[in-house]
């Protein structure tokens, strides 16, 4: 069974960093492109990053490149999203996504529970 | 500044037939676009119904079905269920890993 665990946020100050984490089970890590989505409160959804399944290809939305870099350690079937000078705007609950694939970031197919983070002061 | 467009809501009878659809401010939606569906219940993750246009997963419901129609990706629900509620949501790719959600449609069955 796949299963998709997000951990990691929590509340931070305006400017702050977060690291989450993703942790994967049920399939073989390497071989699937992974996203990360998040979801303000009362919100749509919104595409946030993607890696290869080697790790060797990085994407980033406009909203948060230069401030978030997205990483995977396939030894430990985990996916991290390194979340550098948070914005009030960043507050959301976030959520992985595996794709079907090494390289089709668009076919996505299971998702985590989500992990909500919260940018205030 | 790209803009991917889906009804804000929608409203459907038990039983009754309902098709969502997600256009692009770009153009034309094309199978090239690799249009994804999801459904969100409120309080839960997204579930993905619909990949690259209209292909479905294991636990897709067969009442669901993706298409192109008329220049936007479409998602039609046949034989309604009170249990399909929910807010639904397209995905487009538009190269370079670039990928953008839909507004998100609210279903209300009534």
């Amino acid at each position: 069974e796949v299963q998709l665990v997000e951990s990691g946020g929590g509340l931070v100050q305006p400017g702050g960093s977060l690291r989450l984490s993703c942790a994967a089970s049920g399939f073989t890590f390497s071989n699937n492109a992974m996203s990360w989505v998040r979801q303000a409160p009362g919100k749509g959804l919104e595409w946030v990053s993607a890696i290869s399944g080697s790790g060797g290809s990085k994407h980033y939305a406009d909203s948060v490149k230069g401030r978030f870099t997205m990483s995977r350690d396939n030894s430990k079937n985990t996916m991290y999203l390194q979340m550098n000078s948070l914005r009030v705007e960043d507050s959301a609950v976030y959520y992985c996504a595996k794709s079907t694939g090494s390289e089709s970031f668009y076919k996505v197919d299971y998702w985590g529970q989500g992990t909500l983070v919260t940018v205030s002061s | 500044q790209t803009v991917v467009t889906q009804e804000p809501s929608l409203t459907v009878s038990p039983g009754g037939t309902v098709t969502l659809t997600c256009a692009s401010s770009t153009g034309a939606v094309t199978s090239s676009y690799y249009p994804n569906w999801f459904q969100q219940k409120p309080g839960q993750a997204p579930r993905t119904l619909i990949y690259s246009t209209s292909n479905k997963h294991s636990w897709t419901p067969v009442r669901f079905a993706g298409s192109l129609l008329g220049g936007k990706a479409a998602l039609t629900l046949s034989g309604v269920q009170p249990e399909d509620e929910a807010e639904y949501y397209c995905l487009l790719y538009y190269g370079g890993a670039q990928l953008l959600f839909g507004g998100g449609t609210k279903l209300t069955v009534l």
